[in-house]
């Protein structure tokens, strides 16, 4: 049972375009989301957080948007740069868990220059 | 630098042989975890610990054994057990002690990972 979805196993946008990666969430009891970043051959690095106490967090070009009744979040990139070319994963936690996280399959960003 | 090292970054082993899988971080950190990448596949946890000599098993922790002597080192041992252990392997650290409140607890920081093949 996947917890942490990421539907979409890649997407491909333009240069100077707004990238939007989606992802969604069963566990009702998740109340910290992150996104991560990967590059081939390397571990992920930390982008991005919310709370579930807040619906947006914006961190220069990287704004995360948190829809709890829809249990969505996304995660946009604007302008997209071809170095934010990546595999982006979505985590999610909740209070008191141990601090685990449950990542999600993750997406493919392809940008063309 | 603080940070978080894996060793080897590229690791062969022979169906059969057990093999260990070194972790180490200097960021004071209490929590470390151990996840492997498949491709297609988002992390798996296999194994967790949140304080020294005290560890949990993750998701997928069958054929895998880990030690926390140490409160700098987490190292996996990957066993003959593990039926598919050709993986790329990351270990990870985080603050985060049982029971606290989320946020900057939940923040996990990777290390560079270590690519096992079985041959």
């Amino acid at each position: 049972d996947q917890q942490v979805k990421q539907n979409s196993p890649s997407l491909s946008v333009q240069e100077g375009r707004i990238s939007i990666l989606n992802c969604d969430y069963t566990n009702s009891m998740f109340d910290y989301f992150l996104w991560y970043k990967k590059y081939p051959a390397e571990g992920p690095t930390f982008l991005i957080s919310i709370s579930s106490i807040k619906d947006k967090n914006e961190d220069g070009r990287f704004t995360v948007f948190l829809n709890k009744s829809a249990k969505h979040l996304s995660l946009h990139i604007v302008p997209s740069q071809p170095g934010d070319s990546a595999v982006y994963f979505c985590a999610a936690s909740a209070t008191g868990a141990n601090s685990k996280l449950t990542f999600g399959k993750g997406i493919t960003l392809s940008v063309r220059p | 630098d603080g940070g978080i090292t894996q060793s080897p970054k590229y690791l062969f082993r022979k169906e059969g042989q057990n093999v260990t899988l070194s972790c180490e971080q200097n960021l004071n950190h209490d929590a470390m975890y151990w996840y492997r990448q498949d491709p297609g596949q988002g992390l798996r946890l296999i194994y967790y610990s949140q304080i020294v000599n005290d560890f949990q098993k993750g998701d997928i922790a069958e054929g895998y054994s880990v030690s926390r002597e140490k409160k700098e080192s987490f190292p996996l041992t990957v066993t003959s057990a593990q039926k598919n252990p050709t993986a790329f392997y990351l270990c990870a650290s985080s603050i985060g002690l049982a029971g606290l409140a989320g946020g900057l607890w939940n923040e996990q920081f990777f290390g560079p990972g270590t690519r096992l093949t079985v041959l």
